[in-house]
């Protein structure tokens, strides 16, 4: 069982539709990472959150909004988005981003599908 | 030129056949590396963390050279169980850490 939960696993939404990718992580880690996954292509990725505060966006779309609550929960709004942005989106905690040799540890994704 | 290359793939071997991937990186400021594992649609995870000086877990063997910038892994007497993508990861230290990962490497180990 992964101590990285992602809701829901499977997604499909419209191109007008708003809606949210949930994630939670139960190892007391403080950094917390949303990456996109798309076909033969390496993980890409989108934000970082480190002890709550947004320490990283990779000139993501502001399509996507991530929201930290506080260092347990992770959430990606999605609004208007487009085919394109169809993928598989994890989530991955680690200890912290301040050192080196961080392990990550990835939630099981939610494949995301935009018609 | 990509931050972190390797080889796509696929790799097709038979069962207990030895099998080594490649993957090499731009960076000079690199500091740690990985080899993780992704399962087909699973999420992936640490296999092996890649030392100066090489490293061994079973029949995994990781290797890194700095001085030609790239990492290797070596498995030896393959498993049908080891079927799965590799992915090399790679830590940057550009004023804080910065994770990149390869497209991966595809494995199919037969019997």
């Amino acid at each position: 069982e992964t101590g990285v939960t992602q809701t829901p696993r499977h997604l499909v939404m419209g191109m007008t539709n708003k809606k949210s990718l949930k994630c939670e992580q139960h190892l007391g880690h403080n950094a917390m990472y949303w990456y996109k996954q798309s076909a033969k292509k390496p993980l890409e990725l989108m934000f970082v959150y480190n002890f709550k505060e947004q320490t990283e966006n990779n000139s993501v779309p502001s399509r996507f909004s991530p929201e930290c609550p506080n260092s347990s929960h992770l959430f990606l709004h999605l609004h208007t988005l487009q085919p394109e942005d169809s993928a598989l989106y994890l989530c991955a905690s680690s200890q912290d981003r301040t050192g080196p040799n961080t392990e990550a540890f990835f939630g099981q994704g939610t494949r995301l599908t935009v018609v | 030129r990509k931050e972190v290359e390797q080889d796509p793939g696929p790799f097709n071997v038979p069962e207990g056949a030895t099998v080594a991937f490649n993957c090499t990186y731009s960076n000079s400021a690199s500091q740690s590396f990985f080899w993780y594992r992704q399962d087909c649609r699973k999420e992936p995870k640490l296999l092996m963390s890649v030392y100066s000086s090489g490293n061994e877990d079973g029949r995994f063997t990781a290797q890194l050279n700095r001085a030609s910038q790239y990492i290797s892994l070596l498995i030896r007497d393959s498993k049908l169980s080891d079927s799965a993508t590799y992915l090399c990861v790679v830590e940057v230290n550009t004023g804080g850490f910065k994770t990149i990962f390869g497209a991966g490497t595809r494995l199919f180990v037969k019997a």
